[in-house]
């Protein structure tokens, strides 16, 4: 079974800091890697994902992140926090190469993260 | 840009009525989902469709609810009789055929259960 632990159900950053959202997951197959944003009141939205090849995924917004497979880490990572990335983060793991896997997803819990001035 | 839209954003129901959650994919995608979120809760999944049958599901997706793609665009999510604990958002995802390919997700529909 596939699982995804986001450490941190809450993260306060200052505006202009680093944000970084943690993201450990567990996979018996060589996985791939999504970043999901969700706004107030609105659907998921795609950030980055992580399938094959570099290792360090670049996403919209400003945001990256990069898969460390010795680490079994995705984390999220924006140099310079906005106002407006104050949202709920997914991280989330596919089971594309698991045997009869229709490549669902499984979500971490997510991060609610919170930008001040 | 396309898009996955979902109807209505918000349902209210009483417990034991059913209810029919509806979704239109986008366009050229083959694979749909359904996954839903219990307020304060993770995303779970649900069920998944290809080629006009259910290709997986979770133990939530028992004999209550059933999936179907009536005519070609849309994509729904009956609950034959819902329970209290059926409250939750319940989204809809769709994507293309590449194994790599990103799932789509809707805006979600709130339903709540009196």
């Amino acid at each position: 079974a596939q699982s995804v632990t986001q450490l941190g159900s809450h993260v306060s950053v200052s505006e202009g800091a680093l944000v970084l959202l943690r993201c450990n997951y567990s996979s018996s197959v060589p996985p791939y890697l999504f970043w999901y944003v969700q706004y107030p009141n609105q659907g998921l939205q795609l950030l980055l994902k992580y399938t094959t090849g570099a290792t360090l995924v670049k996403g919209i917004n400003g945001f990256e992140a990069e898969f460390k497979k010795s680490e079994t880490s995705f984390h999220l990572t924006k140099p310079s926090a906005h106002m407006s990335d104050a949202a709920e983060y997914f991280c989330a793991v596919s089971d594309w190469g698991l045997t009869g896997g229709g490549n669902k997803l499984t979500f971490g819990t997510g991060t609610q993260l919170k930008v001040e001035l | 840009e396309p898009e996955v839209t979902q109807t209505p954003s918000h349902q209210v129901t009483q417990m034991g009525q059913e209810v029919i959650l509806r979704c239109v994919p986008i366009s050229n995608h083959l694979y749909f989902y359904w996954y839903r979120q219990i307020l304060g809760q993770k995303v779970e999944f649900l069920v998944s469709f290809y080629n006009n049958e259910i290709s997986e599901k979770s133990e939530i997706f028992d004999d209550q609810f059933s999936v179907e793609r009536p005519d070609g665009s849309n994509f729904t999510l009956k609950i034959r009789s819902t329970k209290l604990e059926d409250s939750a958002m319940y989204f809809c995802a769709s994507r293309g055929q590449g194994v790599a390919d990103t799932q789509y997700f809707g805006p979600g529909t709130r339903l709540t259960v009196l």
